[in-house]
């Protein structure tokens, strides 16, 4: 049983456009939302985070929407480049040890 | 600094064999887990540790065993090898709580 629902698969994007990838969780007491990227053949790696009394954070190209009502949140990126090609992961932290990941999205930037 | 490192990076394995992942770090990290990997299923936490001497069950602990006589090394044992222990295997360690986690770059397994 999935905590974090997460969702495109997999995404093709061309090079310059917008990556969309959203979670959803039902978990009120999660406290930490991060992101990980995880490149073939390496292990993720932390890419962006935010906390649920924030809305939005934003570290270059990548952007996390945080919706508390919804109890959703997406990642954005901007300006996607093939160097983003990737799989991400969302996450969310429940207690001081278990962090509960998403399924995962594969993005492929067309050049 | 080498981070986190993972042994061995593939490992084919007969049914009924029994294994050890070897796993270290060098950031003196309390924090230690091992995650598996499955497609389309995201990382699912096995085991974790919290200092020398300290481990607790995660969410699919069984069919494994760890310790943790070292702040550094984290082996994560596979006993009695069955094929829905075929995955990739992932340590990882945090300085303090589950914020930001160090990953190694995964140890491949497979049970035939």
């Amino acid at each position: 049983q999935q905590q974090v629902k997460q969702s495109p698969q997999s995404l093709i994007v061309q090079k310059g456009g917008i990556s969309i990838i959203n979670c959803a969780y039902e978990n009120t007491a999660f406290d930490y939302f991060p992101w990980y990227q995880q490149f073939p053949g390496k292990g993720p790696a932390l890419l962006i985070a935010i906390r649920p009394d924030v809305s939005e954070k934003k570290e270059g190209r990548f952007t996390i929407s945080f919706n508390k009502s919804a109890k959703q949140f997406s990642l954005h990126i901007m300006d996607s480049q093939p160097g983003d090609s990737a799989t991400y992961f969302c996450a969310a932290r429940l207690n001081d040890y278990k962090l509960s990941f998403g399924a995962g999205t594969t993005v492929t930037v067309r050049a | 600094n080498a981070g986190v490192t993972q042994t061995p990076k593939f490992r084919i394995l007969k049914i009924g064999q029994s294994m050890t992942l070897q796993c270290t770090q060098d950031m003196n990290h309390n924090y230690m887990y091992w995650y598996r990997q499955d497609p389309g299923m995201g990382l699912k936490l096995i085991y974790y540790s919290v200092g020398a001497g300290i481990t607790d069950k995660g969410e699919v602990p069984n069919g494994y065993n760890v310790s943790r006589s070292t702040t550094e090394d984290f082996p994560l044992r596979l006993e009695l090898a069955a094929p829905s222990q075929t995955s990739v295997y992932f340590c990882a360690s945090s300085y303090v709580t589950v914020g930001e986690l160090f990953f190694g770059e995964g140890s491949r397994l497979t049970v035939l």
